[in-house]
Order: structure tokens, then C-alpha cells, then sequence
């Protein structure tokens, strides 16, 4: 079964750090771009930052540009987001999403975890 | 940043009706237009891919079209199983979603 799954949600402080791992499985995650996008508790869909398959392309939303960092480890079959200067506006559920083009971006997710939650509060 | 205006926000319908959502976007985006259902407690879902294109093991209820700035996505015969919230999602440049239209039953 195709399946991402998501760790590392919680209750950090403002100005806090915290790393997201997304675990794949069911298919040959070296060779699929990845994504992570966000949901502000009530609100819509936020895409977060973008990982090629070799990991030698980046994107970020500005939002959270130099402040968070995508990297994968295919070899673990695993994606990671490293959260730093944690915001209130950062609160959300952080899904893991996979490109379904398996070929280069095409930026549409075919591939959802469930989603960790992250809450920024002091 | 392109943007995506999404309407309507909210939409109540009754089950066997034909339900259109619009979206329209900021400047040209060719047909780089997904839409996605999210239920909710759940992840999105890809229904179209390409502005026209189903996604496999979708049913054919669901379609999209359009080109340019403006786009359209239409389930044929409302079902109950289809109340959730939709989004449009433009890729030209980077991601950016629709606000979202959420669907109930009358």
C-alpha cells in the first residue's frame, strides 16, 4: 500500500524549533518529488516548500522562507521539515504530499499522510 | 504571487443535482489547475490534475475544465458521500490554493 505518514507535531514556544519526518512506503520514494503543505486550524491549504527527487531542488513559500528547511533521505525513504523561529501563525496540521509525476515537478499531490499538528504558544 | 478567487465560498444542493464550482485565477496559468475534495479529520484528495484531467479510480461524476484564468469543476449528480470541502490549486508558478468551497446537502 502507498502510504506517507507523519511524526513530530506538537506544542512548541514561540521562537521554538521542531523537525517533521514523513515515512514513506509502497513505492519507490527516490524517484517522486515531495512536498509538505499546511491547514491553519479552520482554514484552507497552504503549500509549505518543495523537494526534487535527488533533493538538488528547493522551493519554499515565502512565508517560510529562512526559516524552515526541507531535506529528504532516500535511502531512509524519508522526508524531514526543520522548523525554526516557530510562529503563532505557523500553528497547523502539516500534511506530506507526493507529486504524482514521478518525472519531474508537476505539483499536484496524489499521496497525503494523515498529518501532524503543530501548535505554536507560549 | 498568483492569486486564486474561489467561489462560491459555501453551497448547499440536493442529491442528484449538478453542482459547478469556479475558479479564477490572477493572471494566465495555461491549464495548470488542480482540484482536490478534503472531507473532514481527512486529508485532500486529488480529484483533477491539468484543469480536465481525472485522476485514476475517480469517479466520473467529477470533471473540471477550463483555460487561461478561468476554470470550472462540475459533479454531474450529487452524491451524499460528496459533501466535503473543494479546492482549486494553480501550479504555473508556485502552489497556491483556492480558499476553498464548502459543499452541504439541502
Amino acid at each position: 500500500e502507498v502510504q506517507l505518514v507523519e511524526s513530530g507535531g506538537g506544542l512548541v514556544q514561540p521562537g521554538g524549533s521542531l523537525r517533521l519526518s514523513c515515512a514513506a512506503s509502497g513505492f519507490t520514494f527516490s524517484s517522486y518529488e515531495m512536498n509538505w503543505v499546511r491547514q491553519a486550524p479552520g482554514k484552507g491549504l497552504e503549500w509549505v516548500s518543495y523537494i526534487s527527487s535527488s533533493g538538488s531542488t528547493i522551493y519554499y513559500a515565502d512565508s517560510v522562507k529562512g526559516r524552515f528547511t526541507i531535506s529528504r533521505d532516500n535511502a531512509k525513504n524519508s522526508l524531514y521539515l526543520q522548523m525554526n523561529s516557530l510562529r503563532a501563525e505557523d500553528t497547523a496540521v502539516y500534511y506530506c504530499a507526493r507529486d504524482r509525476s514521478g518525472y519531474g515537478a508537476s505539483f499536484a499531490f496524489d499521496i497525503w499522510g494523515q498529518g501532524t499538528m503543530v501548535t505554536v504558544s507560549s | 504571487d498568483i492569486q486564486m478567487t474561489q467561489s462560491p465560498s459555501s453551497l448547499s444542493a440536493s442529491v442528484g443535482d449538478r453542482v459547478t464550482i469556479t475558479c479564477q485565477a490572477s493572471q494566465d496559468i495555461s491549464n495548470y489547475l488542480n482540484w482536490y475534495q478534503q472531507k473532514p479529520g481527512k486529508a485532500p484528495k486529488l480529484l483533477i490534475y491539468d484543469a480536465s484531467n481525472l485522476e485514476t479510480g475517480v469517479p466520473s461524476r467529477f470533471s473540471g475544465s477550463g483555460s487561461g484564468t478561468d476554470f470550472t469543476f462540475t459533479i454531474s449528480s450529487l452524491q451524499p458521500e460528496d459533501i466535503a470541502t473543494y479546492y482549486c490549486q494553480q501550479y504555473d508558478n508556485l502552489p497556491t490554493f483556492g480558499q476553498g468551497t464548502r459543499l452541504e446537502i439541502k
